[in-house]
């Protein structure tokens, strides 16, 4: 199983909302990422998570709260959003996060902030 | 010093034609330098990579040709195909403990029939 799976596909929310994103993936990685991508842009890393802990936050607003409650899951806690917050997120695993020889990308999550 | 300059934003190219991308980078530290490909919907997906100990590598129709001296690679694509018709990145990262891969502002990538 090589694949890293992200639920929902699609989501719309509006600033008031809570909601969760959701990755999973089972190939023993235990590095896993949080990226968004705006459309044609590339990726930005958002978070950083080897072996279950939080190691990088690349400075991102305080209603974006990641949680890892174990090594093969991977959530994205959204609170008080703003419209450009609307982007895919796309969550990531590699085998170690020390040297990203290769990521392995999920179909994304396509969030609409109404 | 961390920016990645990938050229040209979008390329039109005719079925059985070669597909060539540009990258440049500043930071020498930089020695690891992947390339993905990205379709409409879909995450990005490892391609090819290559490290600076080589100058070129080659994948079936995939080749990354690496000049260490002019800090530049490319990605060329032979006999392209409508099928490779997606966004490319490039990328790079360093081999110490800052984990961040890089990524060029990615080049659009159309593979006319």
């Amino acid at each position: 199983d090589t694949e890293v799976t992200q639920t929902p596909k699609h989501l719309v929310m509006g600033m008031t909302n809570k909601k969760s994103l959701k990755c999973e993936q089972h190939m023993g990685h235990r590095a896993m990422y949080w990226y968004k991508q705006k459309a044609k842009k590339p990726p930005e890393l958002m978070f950083v998570y080897s072996y279950e802990k939080l190691s990088i936050n690349e400075s991102v607003p305080s209603r974006f709260s990641p949680e890892c409650p174990n090594s093969s899951l991977l959530n994205l806690h959204l609170h008080a959003l703003q419209p450009e917050d609307s982007a895919l997120y796309l969550c990531a695993s590699s085998q170690a996060s020390e040297y990203q020889e290769k990521l392995f990308f999920g179909s994304g999550t396509q969030l609409s902030v109404l | 010093q961390q920016q990645v300059k990938q050229s040209p934003q979008s390329l039109i190219v005719q079925k059985g034609g070669i597909s060539i991308i540009n990258c440049a980078y500043e930071n020498t530290a930089f020695d690891y330098f992947p390339w993905y490909q990205q379709f409409p919907g879909k995450g990005p997906a490892l391609l090819i990579a290559i490290r600076p100990d080589v100058s070129e590598k080659k994948e079936g129709r995939f080749t990354i040709s690496f000049n260490k001296s002019a800090k530049q690679f490319s990605l060329h694509i032979m006999d392209s195909q409508p099928g490779d018709s997606a966004t490319y990145f490039c990328a790079a990262s360093q081999m110490d403990s800052s984990y961040k891969l890089i990524f060029g502002s990615g080049t659009r990538l159309l593979v006319r029939p």
